[in-house]
């Protein structure tokens, strides 16, 4: 069974820009997470869909980063415009079924880089 | 106050040794507690969980929690070269979201 996709891989990026994260979460699961991941403050969670919708946003940033998830097999988390502090890895994890203790699953990350 | 706190090492231990990893929170509403492994590159994968208080135990690992003290443990017998990632961990209270510590690297020396 296909883990949890993310796109791309890295990304590097000029200041200002925007920038589109993908996520493809595992077949079947119901919650869908976005999290990012820097060395100062770990793993932090910035948005979770359940059934596709929007749950809980609390940890998104600021008006520039904005989270989609149009159907049960994608979603996008985009940045607009983007800033160098923006830069981290941003992880999609999905579940299956809370709130028992179901492990979330994790992609392997999206790499971004603003000049 | 961060709610979880976990050293972030560096961590290096000949192969064969024990290692102690180690957490603190403050939410005393925490009832799940999880540990993940992240290799280099990759994402964080569950390696256990343990609900409220307790030990529990999967080959060579053993998970400690200790609600009283608000510190949680994992524990690494004859720890191998391929037991070199950063430990993450990580808890919630009931249907509430996971909180992370920052994660401990590991190395474990051949």
């Amino acid at each position: 069974d296909a883990g949890v996709i993310q796109s791309p891989r890295h990304e590097v990026t000029e200041m200002g820009q925007e920038v589109t994260l993908r996520c493809k979460p595992i077949s079947g699961h119901d919650y869908l997470f976005w999290y990012r991941q820097t060395m100062m403050r770990g793993l932090e969670l910035l948005i979770y869909f359940n059934n596709n919708v929007p749950i809980d946003d609390s940890g998104m940033p600021e008006d520039r980063f904005s989270a989609k998830m149009p159907n049960a097999s994608f979603s996008t988390l985009k940045i607009q415009p983007s800033e160098p502090r923006d830069s981290a890895v941003y992880f999609c994890a999905s579940s299956f079924r809370l709130p028992s203790p179901q492990p979330q699953h994790f992609g392997d990350g999206t790499r971004l880089s603003i000049l | 106050q961060k709610e979880v706190e976990q050293d972030p090492g560096p961590l290096s231990v000949p192969e064969g040794a024990i290692v102690s990893l180690n957490c603190t929170y403050s939410n005393s509403a925490f009832q799940y507690f999880m540990w993940y492994r992240q290799y280099s590159r990759k994402g964080p994968e569950l390696l256990m969980y343990t609900y409220s208080s307790g030990n529990k135990e999967d080959g060579r690992f053993t998970a400690q929690v200790d609600k009283s003290s608000k510190y949680i443990s994992l524990f690494i017998r004859d720890s191998q070269p391929s037991d070199s990632a950063t430990y993450l961990c990580a808890m919630k209270a009931g249907a509430n979201n996971l909180f992370f510590g920052t994660g401990t690297r590991l190395t474990v020396i051949p």
